[in-house]
């Protein structure tokens, strides 16, 4: 299977701040890789597919870039309905993996 | 648009069989995409169960395999998960998704106890 890794598990911020989330793969994945947003006791939400492409009706603050190994998720300036966890996953082989998850919290 | 509902007992037994189905509505479960089950246990991450392709086609997580069946019934566009020989591990809320550019569209989830 391919390990995904996020860092960091927790992130403090600030309304505005600028804030980057990486995700690693323990293999190559090419572009195959997808962000989601989960809000308490929500199903998650896609915001980014293969790496760079933002989902329609996703606010363009949020943006996704990497490949092979190496991805981040940005969001420019977090916004109040931005604290949540955020989730990679990888669509490159089977079995469908993600990360352990990140979660953003008011500061 | 295409929404998704997931059914079925919130409660099952050890050693039990968990079945819970998942309902498209607003769009066909014969269209060009995989059918997904995804799960979370309490407090913690997504872990992938399988999909299914309306011909019947099927992936499953290995680590689950042996336990999971995933099925297909297109007359009334939806599709079912049977996990088998349950164990509080099991225990998670399940979630039924739509493959199409990763998970786009996911049902609102259905939590599963397992317990005596």
């Amino acid at each position: 299977d391919i390990q995904m890794t996020q860092s960091p598990s927790t992130l403090s911020a600030s309304i505005g701040d600028r804030v980057t989330i990486t995700c690693r793969a323990s293999q190559s994945i090419s572009s195959w890789l997808a962000w989601y947003q989960q809000k308490p006791g929500k199903a998650p939400k896609l915001l980014i597919y293969k790496a760079s492409s933002v989902q329609s009706g996703v606010p363009s603050r949020f943006s996704g870039s990497g490949s092979g190994t190496e991805f981040t998720l940005t969001i420019s300036s977090l916004q109040p309905d931005d604290f949540a966890t955020y989730y990679c996953q990888q669509y490159n082989s089977y079995p469908w993996t993600f990360g352990q998850g990140t979660k953003v919290e008011i500061k | 648009q295409v929404q998704l509902q997931e059914s079925g007992p919130g409660l099952v037994k050890p050693s039990g069989t968990l079945s819970l189905t998942c309902a498209v509505s607003g769009g066909s479960i014969s269209s060009s995409n995989w059918w997904s089950w995804v799960r979370q246990p309490p407090g913690k991450g997504l872990e992938w169960i399988g999909e299914i392709y309306h011909t019947g086609s099927t992936n499953y997580n290995p680590s689950l395999k042996s336990r999971v069946t995933i099925s297909v019934d297109k007359s009334k566009d939806q599709f079912s998960l049977r996990l088998s020989s349950v164990t509080a591990a099991d225990t998670a809320v399940y979630y039924c998704a739509r493959v199409l550019r990763a998970f786009d569209i996911w049902g609102q989830g259905t939590l599963v106890t397992v317990s005596s």
